[in-house]
């Protein structure tokens, strides 16, 4: 079945280094791939997406390009705050039929001052 | 306005209790979702609902009752509670297409 692998954390960065978090799928057809981010008590909410391959999403300075040829969809940044501290979920969506999102285990990110 | 909202946000009770959780969205989605997520963050999809349809129904104790009055509602209710009930539960609701959810800030369970 489908599924998310995501690099384990915790990751720990100072401020303003730079952020990779990795993400690779396995899924068949043509999945939409999503980054979700939960700040400490609260729900997940939608970082970013991107429904076809090299389609890249953005937000809030956050990137992910979804890479068919390697199944991918690695989030990166290039200047981290301490206020992006949080749990970081990599999900995909089947293409066909009425199955959930698929999440990945999440990567907690610690930055530090 | 709050997009899924879920009551209560916290509740503290003993083994054995029944309880329920209640969820709405008024984002005029046909699905909705339960998620549970553990202490190590772990999310789990536990059931779905489409217009008021149990679609899926994952490898959940039958204590646990999903009930779906309207399509704006997905109710939780758990019966005979145990310790390893203790969790965070998220409401979510999506649209059919692309499936992105949208999640409540979740309801903390904890049982003694």
């Amino acid at each position: 079945g489908d599924s998310v692998t995501q690099m384990e954390g915790p990751v720990t960065l100072s401020e303003e280094a730079f952020l990779t978090i990795n993400c690779t799928y396995t899924a068949t057809g043509y999945p939409s791939l999503f980054w979700y981010v939960q700040y400490p008590g609260e729900g997940l909410q939608l970082l970013l997406k991107a429904t076809k391959a090299d389609d890249k999403g953005s937000n809030k300075g956050f990137e992910a390009t979804y890479r068919k040829e390697t199944t991918s969809f690695h989030l990166e940044k290039g200047s981290v705050q301490v206020s992006d501290s949080a749990v970081y979920f990599c999900a995909l969506s089947s293409s066909s039929g009425n199955t959930p999102l698929v999440f990945g285990k999440g990567t907690r990110l610690s930055v530090i001052a | 306005d709050t997009a899924v909202s879920q009551t209560p946000k916290y509740l503290v009770t003993q083994m054995g209790n029944d309880k329920s959780i209640k969820c709405e969205q008024n984002l005029g989605h046909d699905t909705m979702y339960w998620y549970k997520q553990d202490s190590k963050k772990f999310l789990k999809i536990m059931f779905s609902y489409n217009n008021k349809e149990l679609i899926i129904n994952e490898t959940v104790p039958n204590r646990f009752s999903p009930k779906s009055p309207d399509k704006a509602h997905l109710n939780l209710h758990i019966n005979s509670l145990e310790l390893g009930d203790s969790a965070v539960y998220f409401c979510a609701s999506s649209p059919s297409s692309p499936r992105e959810l949208f999640f409540g800030e979740g309801s903390r369970l904890t049982v003694l």
